[in-house]
């Protein structure tokens, strides 16, 4: 069965450093998502990317955060400056349709665990 | 009005028993909830999930319940199992927006032998 992969599984990072987590959606996927959840509390929404670009983003989601498509495969989180509270697992997700059509699953990575130190 | 609530936070169960949890909504926009299942170092994986336009929806020992005017869904699992121990959320989104999920804070589900 086809599966979201995210490389690497763990990250471990001094403070202020910029990290990539990477991910590969399904292939046939359109539209794709980054939730982190901080450990121990709910999964929240970062992100989601449509047609080559930024289609929603939350709160999170600050100009410390940038989200790139570099080919036709990859999938991936930079995050610019880290900060402590950075830490989390995060998760990629993606669907097999874009915004505004009937939902579908959304099939989530197994994530990457951030440490920053 | 983004909120999902759910309860309880953590839940007992003796094998063979029924596991009930519970989640509440606001926003009336929602037309779509889901269950998802983590297991520890896992990424969250899609149980089942109904629309408003059924009040229950059944997949094996799963079933949702929903209530449109109460704005609350639940998830049943009969004849629980120590391999459903796991961490339960609750999600809502709706069709007319980006389809983001709305999560519940989570369940801890512990199925004792």
């Amino acid at each position: 069965e086809p599966e979201v992969t995210q490389t690497p599984s763990h990250q471990v990072t001094q403070m202020g450093q910029e990290v990539i987590l990477r991910c590969v959606p399904i292939s046939n996927h359109l539209y794709f998502y980054w939730y982190r959840q901080i450990l121990g509390q709910k999964v929240e929404f970062l992100v989601s990317f449509y047609n080559n670009e930024i289609s929603e983003k939350s709160e999170i989601f600050d100009d410390q955060f940038s989200v790139e498509r570099p080919d036709g495969s990859n999938f991936t989180l930079k995050i610019r400056s880290t900060k402590l509270e950075d830490s989390a697992m995060y998760f990629c997700a993606s669907r097999e349709n874009g915004p505004f059509q009937p939902q579908e699953t959304q099939y989530f990575g197994p994530g990457t665990r951030l440490l920053v130190l | 009005q983004q909120q999902v609530k759910q309860s309880p936070q953590s839940l007992i169960v003796q094998k063979g028993g029924i596991s009930i949890i519970n989640c509440a909504y606001e926003n009336t926009a929602f037309d779509y909830f889901p269950w998802y299942q983590q297991f520890p170092g896992k990424g969250p994986a899609l149980l089942i999930a109904i629309r408003p336009d059924v009040s229950e929806k059944k997949e094996g020992r799963f079933t949702i319940s929903f209530n449109k005017s109460a704005k609350q869904f639940s998830l049943h699992i009969m004849d629980s199992q120590p391999g459903d121990s796991a961490t339960y959320f609750c999600a809502a989104s709706y069709t007319s927006g980006y389809s983001t999920l709305t999560f519940g804070k989570g369940t801890m589900l512990l199925v004792s032998p």
